[in-house]
């Protein structure tokens, strides 16, 4: 099966600055990556997500890249503000009906 | 439109006992997903529902977890002889379907507390 591995596990930046969050996959038969966002106590937010066909998307201050041929694909994040403290976890799947998380990375914005 | 509910959001039962975690997916949503989440990691998957049947039950960890989508809706996630182990956040989430991609959206949660 897939295994998604997501690094660092946790992250402090000052507010204004850069978050990068990265992730690996195993499965080549992968083909949808969602991002979501986790709030303490709260549900999981999808906030960005990517699939096969295209290697970068931006969406405001967020955007993700994928190498497929590296099975990686990561998480930017700029001009970051407190509101996006929070646990954010990376995740892939063939099509989104079997997602595999990674452990998540807890993103702490310093004021 | 109504987001995902759970009920209950928390639940704490003695060890042995049998507990039954109920989740209603947004209107209309045809796909509905169990997930796990242990403190400090990811959702871990535990069953999927394309409208009433189990599609992939793989994640289930056991016999002794069992779902049920009777109508196609509503499902309930049934554990019995629960463990300590059992101790988890269960997530439910539903999309419009199962086959191609479509967003997950989850629900809150049941926090589930095996004494």
């Amino acid at each position: 099966g897939e295994n998604v591995e997501q690094h660092p596990s946790t992250l402090s930046v000052q507010e204004g600055d850069s978050a990068v969050i990265k992730c690996t996959y195993s499965d080549s038969a992968s083909n949808y990556f969602p991002w979501y966002k986790q709030e303490l106590g709260k549900r999981p937010q999808l906030i960005i997500d990517i699939r096969s066909n295209v290697g970068e998307k931006k969406d405001q201050r967020i955007a993700v890249t994928l190498n497929k041929t590296a099975k990686h694909f990561s998480l930017h994040i700029t001009e970051t503000q407190p509101e996006d403290s929070a646990v954010y976890f990376c995740s892939g799947g063939a099509g989104s009906y079997q997602l595999t998380f990674g452990k998540g990375t807890k993103l702490s914005v310093i004021p | 439109g109504a987001g995902v509910s759970q009920t209950p959001s928390n639940k704490v039962t003695e060890k042995g006992k049998y507990v039954e975690l109920r989740c209603d997916p947004i209107s209309g949503h045809t796909a509905l997903y169990w997930y796990r989440q242990s403190l400090g990691q990811g959702p871990e998957f535990l069953i999927y529902f394309q409208g009433t049947g189990a599609a992939d039950d793989s994640g289930l960890p056991n016999d002794r977890f069992f779902a049920v989508r009777p109508e196609g809706s509503v499902s309930t996630l049934k554990i019995q002889r629960t463990e300590r182990g059992d101790s988890a956040v269960y997530l439910c989430a539903s999309s419009k379907t199962g086959t191609g991609v479509h967003e997950q959206y989850f629900g809150p949660g049941t926090r589930l507390t095996v004494t």
